[in-house]
């Protein structure tokens, strides 16, 4: 199947300061993107679809001036938490959607952030 | 009530054992049903992918779908201690690669050698 990395797996960051993280399709081109959010035992809370070119769409209750989303190429959208606090705590997981026969998404292996 | 209702687990079966799960949903346009397994502290990874009703099988996996009831099946034959993992089903309405999924919450699942 085709192969999405993060970076980085795992970031300890201070309150107040901003963290990007990576999200690469290595194998295939990737017009969408999606940025999910995982609570430890509970599924994922989709955060935002990102387009390649193009703003984001954000769900209901995500800030979107706290999580900004880039997506500047066709195999690389990046997730920034601004301004962070311990309540931002979370695994963040992104996919990645194919323009094959079907829209099958792949999976990030996950970047667990923790704020101090 | 949630779109795509799945039982949370555990669910712990003995190694060799078969392993059923199940989503129940409620809106009826959905035609593309996933399964994706998660390990602890790692992404989903795809497991199955089916489209309208009908079964399904690779390996020792097999996906149903019943759209007449709303209702998706996993079963897991001659399971392992491997197997040991969160199931998550997922499903949309359109193949279109930007469309959004729909998660049931995950069962959690253990085989015990």
């Amino acid at each position: 199947g085709a192969v999405v990395s993060q970076h980085p797996s795992w970031v300890i960051c201070k309150s107040g300061t901003s963290v990007k993280i990576e999200c690469r399709s290595l194998d295939f081109q990737a017009t969408t993107m999606f940025w999910y959010r995982q609570f430890p035992k509970q599924s994922l809370m989709l955060m935002a679809t990102s387009n390649e070119g193009s703003k984001a769409t954000y769900e209901q209750g995500v800030e979107k001036d706290k999580f900004l989303i880039n997506h500047a190429s066709l195999t690389l959208s990046t997730l920034t938490v601004t301004s962070a606090h311990p309540e931002d705590s979370s695994f963040y997981i992104c996919s990645a959607g194919t323009s094959g026969k079907y829209n099958e998404q792949f999976f990030g292996p996950g970047t667990r952030l923790t704020v101090l | 009530q949630k779109e795509v209702e799945q039982d949370p687990g555990p669910l712990s079966v003995p190694e060799g054992a078969i392993v059923s799960l199940n989503c129940t949903y409620s809106n009826s346009a959905f035609q593309y049903f996933m399964w994706y397994r998660q390990y602890s502290r790692k992404g989903p990874e795809l497991l199955m992918y089916t489209y309208s009703s009908g079964n399904k099988e690779d390996g020792r996996f097999t996906a149903q779908v019943d759209k007449s009831s709303k209702y998706i099946s996993l079963f897991i034959r001659d399971s392992q201690p491997s197997d040991s993992a969160t199931y998550l089903c997922a499903m949309s309405a359109s193949k279109a690669a930007g469309n959004k999924l729909t998660f049931g919450g995950g069962t959690r699942v253990l085989v015990k050698p």
